[in-house]
């Protein structure tokens, strides 16, 4: 069975432009989240989707949002990138959103904003 | 304010060395897993607690969660070169679907 997919890997922009990301979940899996992992803050909590719906959301800026398709593959959107937005964007899969179904991660897109 | 305390941030070990992870929090959760994260890839489940006092193994590893859901640990005994990475805990509060909330990890570094 085929990982969490995300594209691209690796991603350099400038400040003030905007960046799509995207994850393609395992086959089977309904829920994905996003998670930012910088080295000063860590991993953070952006967004979790399930069947379409944003079921929760981190505490970031209205600049980060997402949205998931019917195949369950999800996309984030950063606009108006800032150079505090660089950082490994990691996708995770799961069967449903619950606290105890494991979370497949994904190898993370890195985002580099000069 | 980060809400799951994990400790040390940095451990470089001699092989055959015992070495524990701490994660504390004042928050209840429940269920908190612990992760392996290699550089360049995401982080790869290790295992997942659900219940207070809950003690798991896997090979050289234990884990234990702790009476009130608030702590957790990760053991491991004669650690090997191979056990070098980023660990981390993270927690999963109630009714917050399947959020997790991350330590900011421990980097271990066992030498031959």
């Amino acid at each position: 069975k085929a990982g969490v997919t995300q594209t691209p890997r690796y991603l350099i922009k400038t400040r003030g432009q905007q960046v799509t990301l995207s994850c393609s979940p395992i086959s089977g899996h309904r829920s994905v989240s996003w998670y930012q992992q910088t080295p000063g803050q860590g991993l953070q909590f952006l967004f979790e989707y399930f069947s379409e719906t944003q079921r929760n959301k981190g505490n970031f800026p209205g600049r980060f949002s997402g949205r998931q398709f019917s195949n369950s593959r999800s996309e984030m959107n950063v606009s108006t990138l800032e150079l505090g937005d660089s950082a490994l964007y990691l996708c995770a899969s799961s069967l449903l959103p619950t606290a105890t179904d494991t979370q497949y991660f994904g190898p993370g897109t890195r985002l580099t904003v000069l | 304010t980060q809400l799951l305390e994990q400790s040390p941030q940095f451990l470089s070990i001699q092989e055959g060395e015992n070495l524990t992870v701490y994660c504390n929090s004042s928050s209840v959760f429940s269920s908190l897993q612990w992760y392996r994260q290699e550089p360049g890839e995401g982080p790869v489940l290790l295992v997942t607690v659900v219940t207070g006092g809950e003690v798991k193994k896997l090979k050289r590893l234990t884990f234990q969660f702790g009476d009130a859901r608030k702590d957790s640990s990760l053991h491991i005994t004669a650690a090997q070169p191979g056990d070098t990475g980023l660990y981390l805990c993270a927690g999963a509060l109630y009714n917050q679907g399947g959020k997790l909330i991350f330590g900011q990890g421990t980097e271990l570094s066992v030498k031959p």
